[in-house]
């Protein structure tokens, strides 16, 4: 039911910049972007939210392009700690409500 | 600390146990959700609240009941569940948009299931 096509993993090193990027071909006029960071036995964590262009925050950016069918999440200079699994996701509207399925999403390896 | 409480941390139970998951929240959101993680598979969502009413049940097994009292609170009611149904469960709330889907969810630490 997920709306979005992921990597299912990828590797890096501390100090590199990491792009993942997420497929939604089918993507709505209303629906927003949004990415998510789980570490293993927690709940997933916001990290950014966008519709269109470049949105950066504190912590990434979320590059969109013109057509919105796909997006990359870029993370400035990894550490260890950014070890995870990365979530995109784009809602599903219902009756008027919102639902949010989760793909596989991109589990992240960083190496010292 | 998400603003978002879930209750217990861990717990376990036999086959032929009753017993219930709590979440609360103190964010003002009117909006919650139930989500299952099994061991290394993706989330998947198992209901959804909005107003306290139950707007979504993803073909949840009725071995697993939802109750929504209010906007802050959502139960999970478990009884004669199998091991299968060993998971981490996830409580999650969020501002109901009424014109897109630019909500943010803001998840708890879960309740790691295991049934013996």
């Amino acid at each position: 039911l997920a709306k979005t096509t992921q990597p299912i993993s990828m590797d890096s090193y501390e100090g590199q910049e990491v792009n993942i990027t997420c497929s939604h071909n089918n993507i709505a006029t209303n629906d927003y972007i949004t990415w998510y960071q789980q570490f293993p036995s927690q709940g997933p964590r916001f990290i950014i939210q966008g519709y269109k262009t470049k949105v950066t925050n504190e912590v990434a950016s979320l590059f969109i392009p013109a057509d919105r069918k796909s997006s990359t999440l870029s993370l400035p200079r990894v550490s260890l700690s950014d070890t995870a699994v990365y979530y995109c996701l784009v809602g599903e509207r219902s009756k008027n409500f919102n639902k949010f399925y989760f793909g596989s999403g991109t589990k992240l390896n960083v190496k010292p | 600390e998400t603003g978002v409480t879930q209750t217990p941390r861990h717990l376990v139970m036999g086959m032929t146990n009753k017993k219930s998951l709590k979440c609360e929240q103190h964010l003002g959101h009117n909006a919650m959700y139930w989500y299952k993680q099994s061991a290394k598979k993706p989330l998947e969502l198992m209901f959804v609240y909005n107003f306290k009413e139950q707007t979504e049940n993803n073909s949840v097994p009725s071995r697993f009941s939802p109750e929504c009292p209010n906007s802050s609170h959502l139960f999970l009611h478990l009884h004669t569940l199998q091991p299968e149904d060993s998971a981490l469960y996830l409580c999650a709330s969020s501002q109901e948009s009424r014109v897109s889907t630019n909500e943010k969810l803001f998840f708890g630490s879960g309740t790691q299931l295991s049934v013996l």
